[in-house]
């Protein structure tokens, strides 16, 4: 069975630090990861990753893939109180459209 | 281009009653997804559709929920009858083909 573990489950740091999330997967036939953050109700898109040791970044967040150790890192530099949410990460099985989550990490910042 | 729709945004019943919400996809995107999110976990997938039929429904409890999606376009989940577990955030999601997933915003059940 297709399983995603993140961790840590919870985090709380203060504004200004810089926050690394890790994702673990296990998957029968991998295609890509992708992580969302979730604010209130819908998952909202941050990044897809398909490629080993090509980071993809977007302003303060970046994230990278690796597919020898089945792991993903998102990274978040001098977090702002709005990055508090919930950070998913998920993958999608190749011949799949589904995507499989982890329990996502509550990332707290407080000012 | 307008989003995924969802509705009701909330919904509190009593256990034993039953219960549906409505999801209307992005135009044009033909397999749509409905995942339940229990407090405190990720979002598990309980049904997927590619135009009007049903792809992985391995993760649906069928008997009490179903789900159908008239046309290929909207799609309703029911739950009959509700259980107390059963309380959770229900997300329909949306996607033209191999990436490109919009989520709604969500329907909130609570059952009590």
């Amino acid at each position: 069975e297709d399983k995603v573990v993140q961790s840590p489950l919870s985090l709380v740091v203060h504004e200004g630090d810089t926050v690394t999330l890790n994702c673990s997967y296990e998957v029968t036939n991998f295609r890509s990861l992708l992580w969302y953050k979730q604010e209130k109700k819908a998952p909202t898109f941050l990044f897809m990753l398909t490629s080993s040791g090509i980071e993809k970044k977007s302003g303060r967040l970046s994230s990278i893939l690796d597919k020898k150790e089945l792991s993903s890192i998102l990274n978040i530099t001098a977090t702002q109180t709005g990055d508090s949410a919930i950070y998913l990460c998920a993958v999608c099985p190749r011949g799949a459209q589904k995507l499989v989550f982890g329990q996502g990490t509550r990332l707290t910042i407080n000012p | 281009e307008a989003g995924v729709a969802q509705s009701p945004r909330y919904k509190i019943i009593e256990k034993r009653q039953s219960v549906a919400f409505w999801c209307n996809p992005i135009s044009g995107h033909a397999t749509l997804y409905w995942y339940q999110q229990i407090l405190g976990q990720g979002p598990k997938l309980l049904i997927q559709f590619q135009n009007n039929g049903v792809v992985d429904d391995s993760q649906l409890p069928k008997d009490r929920f179903s789900a159908e999606r008239l046309k290929g376009v909207d799609s309703t989940l029911k739950i009959q009858p509700a259980k107390l577990e059963d309380s959770a955030v229900y997300l329909c999601a949306s996607s033209p083909g191999r990436a490109g997933y919009t989520f709604g915003s969500g329907t909130r059940l609570t059952v009590v």
